[in-house]
């Protein structure tokens, strides 16, 4: 079954503590995403990667880290994590080319206190 | 103005109404255009994809893009109670989705 699986789905944390949400995908995806939703302003890219070590920002990059060492495996990284960045974020991959189709995954509900 | 419009409701319709959902965007650049459905405490899934301008239909979904206007809808037939989600729209320069901007999303409910 095709997947994109984020761990941990739940997350409090405080100001400042480092924290990585993890994201996998199965389907041999050159290209993965990450967005942050919050009310009102959709979803929003924060950074996206068109292959292995190959990362660019999207619109919202400020705060947040990515790394892409592995094709199924694309984590995002909050250094310093402030109360803004309280969001959900959700990790997608995509097909590309013709099949144009992002798959997300579950999400994951970050509280910054 | 935002890069992407879209009434955000919600919108309640009676079970069986024939709903229309909308998006207005401001960048000529974009060529691919999807729509989503996000249930309660769910990622979104792709519901319909459309390549630059006209019409896709999938069973009781139609998609209609006229590039011209710069504006893009999603109808439902015979809406069902299971069709209550929140419904985005989204769309892309290219076909590697650099760039995906998505609209902020319609909460519909189909009320039976």
């Amino acid at each position: 079954e095709a997947q994109v699986t984020q761990n941990p789905r739940y997350l409090i944390t405080v100001t400042g503590k480092k924290l990585t949400v993890t994201c996998s995908q199965n389907m041999n995806h050159e290209y993965m995403s990450w967005y942050r939703q919050d009310p009102g302003l959709g979803l929003r890219q924060i950074y996206y990667s068109m292959n292995v070590e190959v990362t660019d920002k999207g619109d919202v990059p400020e705060g947040y880290k990515v790394s892409r060492k592995e094709k199924r495996n694309f984590p995002l990284i909050l250094e310093s994590p402030s109360p803004n960045q309280t969001s959900l974020y959700f990790c997608a991959s995509l097909s590309g080319g013709a099949e144009n189709i992002q798959y997300f995954g579950a999400g994951t509900r970050l509280s910054v206190l | 103005q935002k890069e992407v419009e879209q009434d955000p409701g919600p919108l309640s319709v009676p079970e069986g109404a024939i709903v229309s959902l909308n998006c207005t965007y401001s960048n000529s650049a974009f060529q691919y255009f999807m729509w989503y459905r996000q249930y309660s405490r769910k990622g979104p899934e792709l519901l319909m994809y459309t390549y630059s301008s006209g019409n896709k239909e999938d069973g009781r979904f139609t998609a209609q893009v006229d590039k011209s206007s710069k504006y893009i809808s999603l109808f439902i037939r015979d809406s069902q109670p299971s069709d209550s989600a929140t419904y985005l729209c989204a769309m892309s320069a290219g076909n590697y989705g650099q760039n995906f901007v998505f609209g902020p999303g319609t909460r519909l409910s189909v009320l039976p």
